[in-house]
């Protein structure tokens, strides 16, 4: 158990669609990241957020937004919906004590798009 | 730029046998830190080991164990006397260790695949 928890676990949406993914991270991690992981590839980084700001982004367009909450939740939302955004969307915390600090994951939400 | 290259797509044993899964990444840093993680089939993924870049000394956990050699700047993860529950996508990956940005770079993944 890493303390990190993911709702919902599965979500089916329509393209053109909004959806809205939350994480809650563990007590005192005040970094938390963002992946996707398609079918049979490895996470792809989309953004971490540290204090609640943005501080980082990997290639994904503007509609993928993310908010982060004092209480150690976060939220991903993607607008606009397309086929290829269905994948397994994971939520990372670390504690950001130190540098390279391991992130410890929640158990995803699989997104389905159709 | 930063990169991390799995290899093996897939790896097939028979329980009880050893396995080693490879790992080699591609940075100019010379502060840098090394993951291990594992996916089971219920998709989280399960922390294994970190190692930093100034650490070079093998370490080893259980049946478990891992070889970092920066002169070919691979990450090898060794089961010995694998088990059924072995069984799931392993996962290499490496962050920058930038104070304020901790970006991880997975590689493509291993599924290991262990026989009764």
């Amino acid at each position: 158990e890493t303390g990190v928890t993911q709702s919902p676990t599965h979500l089916i949406k329509t393209r053109g669609q909004q959806v809205t993914l939350r994480c809650s991270s563990q007590s005192g991690h005040n970094t938390v990241s963002w992946y996707q992981q398609a079918l049979g590839q490895g996470p792809q980084f989309i953004f971490q957020y540290y204090r609640e700001e943005e501080n980082g982004r990997g290639n994904f367009p503007p509609r993928f937004s993310g908010l982060q909450f004092p209480n150690y939740s976060s939220e991903l939302n993607v607008n606009a919906l397309e086929l290829d955004d269905s994948a397994l969307y994971l939520c990372a915390s670390s504690a950001w004590t130190t540098r390279g600090d391991t992130q410890y994951f929640g158990p995803g939400t699989r997104l389905t798009v159709l | 730029a930063q990169k991390v290259t799995q290899a093996q797509t897939e790896i097939s044993v028979v329980e009880k046998e050893d396995v080693t899964l490879d790992c080699v990444y591609e940075t100019r840093d010379t502060t840098y830190y090394l993951f291990w993680y594992k996916q089971p089939p219920s998709g989280e993924l399960v922390f294994l080991i970190r190692r930093n870049s100034f650490d070079e000394q093998n370490e080893i956990s259980g049946r478990y164990s891992w070889n970092f050699q920066k002169s070919t700047s691979s990450f090898n993860f060794t089961i010995t006397a694998s088990q059924v529950v072995d069984s799931a996508v392993y996962f290499c990956a490496l962050s920058r260790g930038a104070y304020n940005f901790n970006k991880f770079y997975f590689g493509s993944g291993t599924k290991l695949n262990v026989k009764p």
